[in-house]
């Protein structure tokens, strides 16, 4: 079983300051990670991945995260935010060996709101 | 670049009756899933479905809720009996499987009354 804490409800930030969503997760088998944003009225939208390789992963819109094995951390980051990054992000983890008992299934964190002022 | 659907976005219906909540799925995905957000709360996982039969599904998932994949394209989620605590948005996802993320619908907000 895996489980996810996302460490902030929310991150209040100015435009063009850079800011970071923090993501820690638990468990027992080697997983996958995400983040999924979802803006007001619509679905989660995927915004980077990380499999395997590379700890640093790039995703849409400028954003990137960093898998911390050592520390169970994928902690999102921006340089510079926009108003239009305004939204609340999810980080969710799931079992790396899917053809086992486990067929895929996401465990998301509470999600953290992103506020972007002007 | 390919959607998935759900179909209504907005569901209200009194307590007591039974919904059917729709989705189509991205043509080529072969693992299809159900999530629920309450007002407030973490996404939760319902139930994975695949090769046409439910492949693994949470303690949320009772007698009250079934899936199918009644032709080549649709995926529904039934609730035989809504209750009040049913309120939420309901999601849709799939993916190829492997590796692949899923692509999440936008979602349909059923309300109890």
């Amino acid at each position: 079983a895996q489980s996810v804490t996302q460490l902030d409800s929310q991150v209040p930030v100015f435009e063009e300051a850079p800011v970071e969503l923090r993501c820690n997760y638990s468990s027992s088998v080697s997983v996958y990670l995400f983040w999924y944003v979802q803006y007001p009225n619509q679905g989660l939208q995927l915004l980077l991945k990380y499999l395997s390789g590379s700890t640093l992963v790039k995703g849409i819109n400028g954003f990137e995260a960093e898998f911390n094995k050592s520390q169970t951390s994928f902690h999102l980051r921006k340089p510079s935010v926009h108003i239009s990054d305004t939204a609340e992000y999810f980080c969710a983890v799931r079992g790396a060996n899917a053809g086992g008992t486990s067929y895929g299934k996401l465990t998301f964190g509470q999600g953290t709101i992103l506020t972007v002022h002007p | 670049e390919p959607e998935v659907t759900q179909t209504p976005s907005h569901q209200v219906t009194q307590m007591g009756q039974e919904v059917i909540l729709r989705c189509v799925p991205i043509s080529n995905h072969l693992y299809f899933y159900w999530y629920r957000q309450i007002l407030g709360q973490k996404v939760e996982f319902l139930v994975s479905f695949y090769n046409n039969e439910i492949s693994e599904k949470s303690e949320i998932f009772d007698d009250q809720f079934s899936v199918e994949r009644p032709d080549g394209s649709n995926f529904t989620l039934k609730i035989r009996s809504t209750k009040l605590e049913d309120s939420a948005m309901y999601f849709c996802a799939s993916t190829r499987g492997g590796s692949q993320p899923q692509h999440f619908g936008d979602g349909t907000r059923l309300s109890i009354l």
